[in-house]
């Protein structure tokens, strides 16, 4: 069964801070790696879909790094704002999961004003 | 128009019952999944298609089916409906296998077995 973990499981920021966090997956068999933004009574909605060792994508305030070899892609939001408020999670895409995307438990983020 | 669309939004149901949660999609996409989302444990695989032939068994498969009436079309039934199936259910799509699209999801069921 292949893992995927993210941390923290959840984070409490104040307006302003900037914050980061975890997504590990298995290093073998990589194909992509996505992120999710998933707001509360919404629908996740794609962030990154990332797929080179050293990748870093950038949306706005939000970017994403990737290591491939030691599987692992940090998600950084800078200046943290209320409306980044949101579960964000992240997907393992195997070479051998024929399009199938593995899940981590998601990180919740709440930004206080 | 939403591109996937889930049926019904909420719902309320008595342990025993059968219940069917539908999905259709306009994005013309050929695969399509149904996921459960718990508290603390992401999002997990029940059913997966590929096309209107393939239906496969995801981790989490028992106690659901499944039934693709077209391409556009992917429902997830609950035979005998028990407690621990109350959680937010996901519908998705894809395009083909070795794209970087990844998925488009609907809004979600939140269904309440009592």
């Amino acid at each position: 069964i292949l893992n995927v973990e993210q941390s923290p499981q959840s984070l409490h920021v104040q307006e302003g801070d900037s914050t980061n966090f975890t997504c590990s997956f298995p290093s073998s068999n990589f194909y992509a790696l996505h992120w999710y933004r998933w707001e509360t009574a919404k629908s996740p909605e794609a962030l990154f879909v990332m797929t080179l060792n050293g990748d870093e994508k950038k949306k706005g305030r939000i970017s994403a790094t990737l290591n491939t070899k030691e599987g692992y892609s940090y998600l950084y939001i800078k200046g943290s704002q209320p409306e980044d408020s949101a579960t964000y999670l992240c997907a393992f895409h195997g070479s051998s999961n024929t399009g199938k995307l593995i899940f981590g438990q998601g990180t919740t983020l709440q930004v206080k004003p | 128009d939403a591109d996937v669309t889930q049926t019904p939004r909420n719902r309320i149901t008595k342990t025993g019952k059968r219940i069917m949660l539908e999905c259709s999609q306009t994005k013309g996409h050929d695969r399509m999944y149904w996921y459960r989302q718990d508290p603390g444990l992401g999002l997990r695989l029940i059913y997966y298609s590929f096309d209107v032939k393939d239906i496969n068994k995801g981790e989490i498969s028992d106690g659901y089916s499944v039934s693709r009436q077209a391409q556009a079309k992917f429902s997830l039934s609950l035979e005998s409906a028990i407690p621990n199936q109350t959680a937010l259910y996901f519908c998705a799509t894809s395009d083909e296998g070795r794209g970087l699209g990844g998925y488009t999801f609907g809004s979600g069921t939140r269904l309440t077995v009592v």
